[in-house]
């Protein structure tokens, strides 16, 4: 009974240089959620994809991030020419249903340290 | 004050002791659910209580609901040192993308044994 997966857990980069964060979702589940959280901050809503589609990623800086989740394989959060206020645990959430009574499920995290 | 925003912001308590924290918001929502973090871990959800619901259990988590004051509080009883952790209460908007959590800056819960 998988969970949500990401990987990798830590990551770190220089600036300037690009990040890729991995979320496989909980089997069966077709809705991806990002967040972002800084530290000694609660987490802050990113980007909403279905399958091939980005349903909303109003939370997304417009600029150097991009997010995807295709047919086949994992949902990837790309970071663009990295800088330090990039810095953050970066969490992906899954669903099976993109509803407001839907239940999201999170996975461990990613830990994006900009050097 | 932002929307869920957890006070206090730091609990400390001894275990077999119960411990209270509150999230207020300020938009109207479907439901509001409570997470647990542990230091440097994913979220783990704990309870999730809909608009129309006053309080709800889960063993020794119980959470109310008011919405005429849009408020929540997680109450968890006989504490463990196991339950160190951050707490935070995610609210969704019912007037707009319902999908969309919004998290508060939470409430670190420390149990001493």
């Amino acid at each position: 009974n998988a969970g949500v997966m990401q990987n990798p857990r830590h990551l770190v980069r220089r600036r300037g240089q690009e990040a890729r964060l991995r979320c496989s979702p909980v089997k069966g589940h077709s809705h991806v959620y990002w967040y972002r959280q800084l530290p000694e901050e609660g987490l802050k809503f990113m980007v909403y994809l279905q399958k091939e589609n980005i349903i909303d990623e109003s939370g997304m800086p417009k600029e150097r991030f991009s997010a995807e989740f295709p047919k086949e394989g994992p949902s990837i959060l790309r970071i663009q020419q990295v800088v330090r206020g990039d810095s953050a645990a970066y969490f992906c959430a899954s669903s099976p249903l993109g509803m407001a009574a839907d239940t999201q499920y999170f996975g461990p995290g990613t830990r994006l340290t900009v050097l | 004050s932002q929307q869920g925003e957890e006070d206090p912001q730091a609990l400390s308590i001894q275990e077999g002791e119960n411990a209270t924290m509150n999230c207020s918001y300020k938009t109207s929502i479907n439901n509001l659910q409570w997470y647990r973090q542990n230091s440097g871990r994913g979220l783990v959800h704990l309870i999730l209580i809909r608009s129309n619901e006053r309080e709800k259990h889960s063993g020794r988590l119980r959470v109310t609901l008011d919405t005429s004051k849009k408020s929540s509080s997680l109450l968890i009883t006989a504490s463990r040192a196991a339950d160190t952790a951050s707490y935070f209460c995610a609210t969704d908007n019912s007037g707009g993308s319902n999908y969309k959590l919004t998290f508060g800056k939470g409430t670190l819960l420390t149990v001493n044994p």
